[in-house]
């Protein structure tokens, strides 16, 4: 079972500022795969980027991914109030379907 | 537009059994596969498993196989979770989403299952 470990657990920024966001998977795979999300108190998760490094229907050109093999990464390029949230990188059609990583937290400095 | 819109909050005894409801509308029920994931309390996200509703058949997690029982009614575009067995640390949100490894990614609201002597 292929395990996605995210870092850091927390970030602490301010608003303006840059965030990156790491996802490692514990054995190389497809990025065509890779996907992260975005979680708020109270909602569901929402897609941010898929395969890698796409962005999904309506998420501002603020948010990047990139990344293969084992390593990839979320950027925020500036930081706006309303993207702290709890981020998680998500790999499908391994076995199992879909993994998680446990998520990274980044709070308002 | 697609949603899984879920069914109502529970609160369960331990031992209890529940099942928790997915319907699905704005697009063919049968064409695309249901996963159920849950969030505990300030917790990640943990895949439990999902289902075919062409054909009924199911993939569960490890963790999860014996005690929980997915099924579609393909006449009412719902897919069921029911997780028997019921423990304290079983008290999370559960959700239902239609996820493809694409953009055609949805979820439901989710369903807050408390699970409380």
């Amino acid at each position: 079972e292929i395990v996605l470990t995210q870092s850091p657990g927390t970030l602490s920024l301010s608003p303006g500022e840059r965030a990156t966001l790491s996802c490692r998977a514990s054995q190389s795979v497809s990025s065509s795969y890779l996907a992260w999300y975005q979680q708020k108190p109270g909602q569901a998760p929402r897609l941010l980027i898929y395969g890698a490094s796409s962005r999904a229907t309506g998420i501002p050109d603020r948010f990047s991914g990139s990344g293969s093999g084992t390593d990839f990464t979320l950027t925020i390029s500036r930081l706006e109030p309303e993207d702290f949230a709890v981020y998680f990188c998500q790999l499908y059609g391994y076995s199992p379907p879909i993994t998680f990583g446990q998520g990274t937290r980044l709070e308002i400095k | 537009q697609v949603q899984l819109v879920q069914s109502g909050a529970e609160v369960k005894k331990p031992e209890a059994s529940v099942k928790v409801s997915c319907k699905a509308s704005g697009y063919t029920f049968t064409d695309y596969y249901i996963h159920w994931v849950r969030q505990a309390p300030g917790q990640g996200l943990e895949w439990m498993g999902r289902i075919n509703p062409n054909s009924g058949d199911t993939n569960y997690a490890q963790k999860f196989q014996g005690w929980v029982t997915m099924t579609r009614d393909t006449s009412i575009s719902t897919a069921y979770m029911e997780l028997s067995r019921l423990r304290s640390n079983d008290t999370a949100v559960y959700y239902c989403a239609r996820v493809t490894g694409d953009y055609r990614d949805y979820w439901g609201q989710g369903t807050l299952v408390t699970v409380s002597s």
